[in-house]
């Protein structure tokens, strides 16, 4: 299994402000992915974060407003960027070791409130 | 990677066996079929997976019919705690991933 640490757990924030969301994970991985989940929903894919290049986003979903980091194999950066409260989610990472095995382990979420 | 179909809502009494369908009729050669639960609050947690023959481990059994069109999950005595959304998901292994969720099902485990 692969340990995942999300960071902020939770918070609130202003309209317009924007909020990076960490993730580090306890030893290197190939995949690394971004969900959202919002209320009473199932989780949608944002975006998978490619190590030193640009992610790839998933239809609906653009850097401008999501932009993601990737420096190295075990650490990934979401950003929310002006913030509106549809944007109040959960936020999950997710990762794979490699490309072959299917298993994708999740952090424990970022719960974002946006008001 | 093929959709998947499964019921909405579940019910069980604490105990007995949950039996948790999934159809994926599209499902192609070389796709797995993958098993997922989020309890509330938290990230979802990965179960167990098979290709075409029934797997078990701790958590879990998978029974994957023969045309592998359809599977169910077992979870052999349901405790409270097996409260949660399970997601069947289908992926093909090696090849372009996009892992995508539908909507699971809501097993409740009642007393």
């Amino acid at each position: 299994s692969a340990v995942i640490s999300q960071k902020p757990s939770r918070d609130i924030c202003q309209r317009g402000t924007s909020l990076t969301i960490q993730c580090q994970v306890d030893s290197q991985v190939t995949m690394m992915f971004w969900y959202r989940q919002q209320p009473g929903q199932s989780l949608t894919l944002i975006a998978t974060a490619n190590q030193g290049s640009e992610a790839t986003y998933e239809s609906g979903f653009v850097i401008d407003k999501f932009p993601i980091s990737r420096p190295n194999l075990t650490f990934s950066t979401l950003t929310v960027s002006n913030m509106s409260p549809e944007d109040s989610s959960i936020y999950l990472c997710s990762v794979a070791r490699t490309q072959n095995t299917g298993e994708l382990f999740f952090g424990e979420g970022s719960r974002l409130t946006v008001l | 990677d093929a959709k998947t179909t499964q019921p909405t809502s579940m019910d069980c009494a604490e105990g007995r066996a949950a039996n948790l369908p999934c159809n994926h009729s599209t499902i192609s050669g070389n796709e797995y079929v993958y098993w997922y639960r989020q309890i509330h609050s938290q990230g979802p947690q990965y179960i167990i997976h098979g290709l075409k023959n029934n797997e078990t481990n701790e958590m879990a059994s998978l029974i994957i019919t023969e045309d592998r069109k359809s599977s169910t999950l077992i979870l052999p005595h349901a405790t409270l705690r097996d409260t949660a959304v399970y997601y069947c998901i289908v992926r093909v292994t090696g090849g372009s991933y996009i892992p995508t969720f539908g909507r699971g099902t809501s097993l409740i485990v009642h007393p």
